[in-house]
């Protein structure tokens, strides 16, 4: 059984501070990982993917991978209270299969 | 990305009945995915349904509760028949747009209460 792992929170940080979110898998020949962020009430909306070993920048957010630790992280740096939500890591499944399997969520709050 | 929309967003049902949930993308795409989404619970692959091709169900999903249809590139349906209480759940689709990066995109979400 595939599984992605999540710490479900909730994690805390104060307004401005760095936010760090992990997430570690079983599936040892996965390629692609994904962070999805979602809001109470809303459905699932895209942050980052990344591919490679190392570190990917998008603004505020920075994905960071390590396929030998088989652990995925995101980082949020400045975070503000609209950062407040449900943050998903999705692994897709080695094989061809094009198959997400999403951890539970780490419920993050930026309190001001 | 895509414009995802679904249909209905909500809905309150009678045990026993059934529902169909609508899924339209504003592009083609190749392949489409039925979550469920449970309360206080993380993302269930259903199927993923494909143009062309019967729907692929994922262990403890069978197409008798849900069966799927795929008619055209932009547009698949889920049905939940026979629905009990613990069907309640958000029913969520997505699409593969960018078939190179394999990243989904999700639609709004069809809130699902059985009573």
């Amino acid at each position: 059984q595939k599984e992605v792992e999540q710490n479900s929170g909730p994690l805390s940080v104060p307004e401005g501070a760095i936010a760090s979110l992990n997430c570690t898998y079983s599936d040892r020949g996965s390629q692609s990982f994904f962070w999805y962020r979602q809001y109470s009430g809303k459905s699932p909306e895209l942050i980052m993917f990344i591919y490679s070993n190392g570190d990917k920048e998008d603004g505020r957010f920075t994905a960071q991978l390590n396929k030998a630790s088989q652990y995925v992280s995101l980082l949020i740096r400045d975070s503000q209270p609209s950062d407040s939500a449900t943050y998903l890591c999705a692994v897709l499944i080695s094989g061809g299969y094009n198959k997400l399997i999403f951890g539970a969520g780490t419920r993050l709050a930026v309190h001001p | 990305s895509a414009v995802i929309s679904q249909k209905p967003s909500r809905d309150i049902c009678q045990r026993g009945t059934s529902l169909t949930i609508q899924c339209q993308v504003d592009s083609q795409v190749t392949m489409m995915f039925w979550y469920r989404q449970q309360p206080g619970q993380s993302l269930t692959l259903i199927a993923t349904a494909n143009q062309g091709s019967e729907a692929t169900y994922e262990s403890g999903f069978v197409i008798d509760k849900f069966p799927i249809s795929r008619p055209n590139l932009t547009f698949s349906t889920l049905t939940v028949s026979n629905m009990s209480p613990e069907d309640s759940s958000i029913y969520l689709c997505s699409v593969d747009v960018v078939r190179s990066t394999d990243t989904q995109y999700f639609g709004p979400g069809t809130r699902l209460t059985v009573l």
